[in-house]
This record gives C-alpha cells, sequence and structure tokens, in this order.
C-alpha cells in the first residue's frame, strides 16, 4: 500500500498570499496518478487537479499541480476566501487506492 | 447534469448488516467505475471499493475486505454496497463517486461525488 503524507497539517494565510501544500509517497506513483481535492464543511469532496499537474474541468488557473514520482505539489497563487477548505492528495495508480491525512489551510 | 445519491444509511448494532446504494444519472452510467469512500465525522478519507463499469472487476482495502461486497446494476444505473459483520470502525460518512475516465477501473482520479450517508455503528 502506498502512504501519502501530506504537509503541513494545517497553514494560515491571508487572502491574496500563496499556499504551497505537499505530498510525499512511500513509493513511486505509477504514471503520476496523483490527484488533489478540496472538501469543505458538510460538503463532499471536489477534484481539482489529476495526474499531478492537470485541472479538472471549471477549476481556477490559481490552482496547480506539479511534481513526479514520490514529491507531488498543489500550489494556489493567490488565495480567495472561498479557498479556505481542507485539501487531500489521492493516488490512483495501483490498489489499494490512497488518501494523505489532508492540509487545512485556514484564514489567519 | 452528473448525479449520484446515496442511501440506506443509518443506525445499525456491530455484527450487522446495511446495503447502501448509489444511484446515478446525468451520464452514461455502464461506462464508468462507481467508487465508495468513507470519511469518519471530522476525520480524513479512506477509499473503500471500487466496481468496474462492467462490474467484472472489484477490488477493496485490507479493513473491509471480506466483510464489504460491492456490485452494480447497469440496467437501473445504481450501484450497492452490501456491509456485513459491522464493526464500530465502519462508522463514517459513505461517498460514492464516479471515474473520471471511462472503461477503467483503478486507474482514474474521482470526478464526481455523491453527498454522502451516515452509517453509525453502535450499541
Amino acid at each position: 500500500e502506498i502512504v501519502l503524507t501530506q504537509s503541513p497539517g494545517s497553514l494560515s494565510l491571508s487572502p491574496g498570499e500563496r499556499a504551497t501544500l505537499s505530498c510525499r509517497a512511500s513509493q513511486s506513483v505509477s504514471n503520476n496518478y496523483l490527484a488533489w481535492y478540496q472538501q469543505k464543511p458538510g460538503q463532499a469532496p471536489r477534484l481539482l487537479i489529476y495526474r499531478a499537474s492537470f485541472r479538472a474541468t471549471g477549476i481556477p488557473d490559481r490552482f496547480s499541480g506539479s511534481g513526479s514520482g514520490t514529491d507531488f505539489t498543489l500550489t494556489i497563487t493567490r488565495l480567495e476566501p472561498e479557498d479556505f477548505a481542507v485539501y487531500y492528495c489521492h493516488q490512483y495508480g495501483s490498489s489499494p487506492l490512497t488518501f494523505g491525512q489532508g492540509t487545512k489551510v485556514e484564514i489567519k | 447534469q452528473v448525479q449520484l445519491v446515496e442511501s440506506g444509511g443509518g443506525v445499525v448494532q456491530p455484527g450487522r448488516s446495511l446495503r447502501l446504494s448509489c444511484a446515478a444519472s446525468g451520464f452514461t452510467f455502464s461506462t464508468y467505475a462507481i467508487h465508495w469512500v468513507r470519511q469518519p465525522p471530522g476525520e480524513g478519507l479512506e477509499w473503500v471499493a471500487v466496481i468496474s463499469y462492467d462490474g467484472t472487476n472489484k477490488y477493496y482495502a485490507d479493513s473491509v475486505k471480506g466483510r464489504f461486497t460491492i456490485s452494480r446494476d447497469n440496467s437501473k444505473n445504481t450501484q450497492y454496497l452490501q456491509m456485513n459483520s459491522l464493526r464500530t470502525e465502519d462508522t463514517a460518512f459513505y461517498y460514492c463517486a464516479k471515474g473520471l475516465v471511462g472503461k477503467t477501473t483503478v486507474t482514474s482520479p474521482l470526478d464526481y461525488w455523491g453527498q454522502g450517508t451516515l452509517v453509525t455503528v453502535s450499541s
């Protein structure tokens, strides 16, 4: 099983600032099949990024993903008020699929 | 528009069974794998199981293997999760989610999710 470790656990930032979230895998993620999701309280997760760097339909270009192998990053260039949420990375390259434990982006 | 609606959650005693359903609309159901992902209240996401678009391939998390069974009825656009021998640690919101890429099983991110149904296992 591939274990995904996200850092930091939480991030306190102001609107307009840049957020950088990390996801490290215990072994190489096949074909860089790594996705990022955003989840707000009381809502289902929303797909933001897939295959490490491809934005999902309708996702603003302030969200970007990068990385390969075992190290991946989600960057939000200018935080909007609606971006404060929990973010999860997810590998879907091999079964069992796994998720990171999440990074909470909070308003400073 | 794509919709996934879960049902069947509730309160159940340890050791008992429950069947969840996921009704789909707005896309060609028989072309896409459907997953179950769960989330204990206030905690993170855990992938549970997936069934391929045609029902021939099924994969499970170790934590549910041998207790949970995933199935689908493409004529009804509905997927099911039969949960047996429930444990207190199975308490969670259960989401069904659709794979982004058609005619794949595991290797696809999850592009649409239902709103979840809460399963509470308690004596």
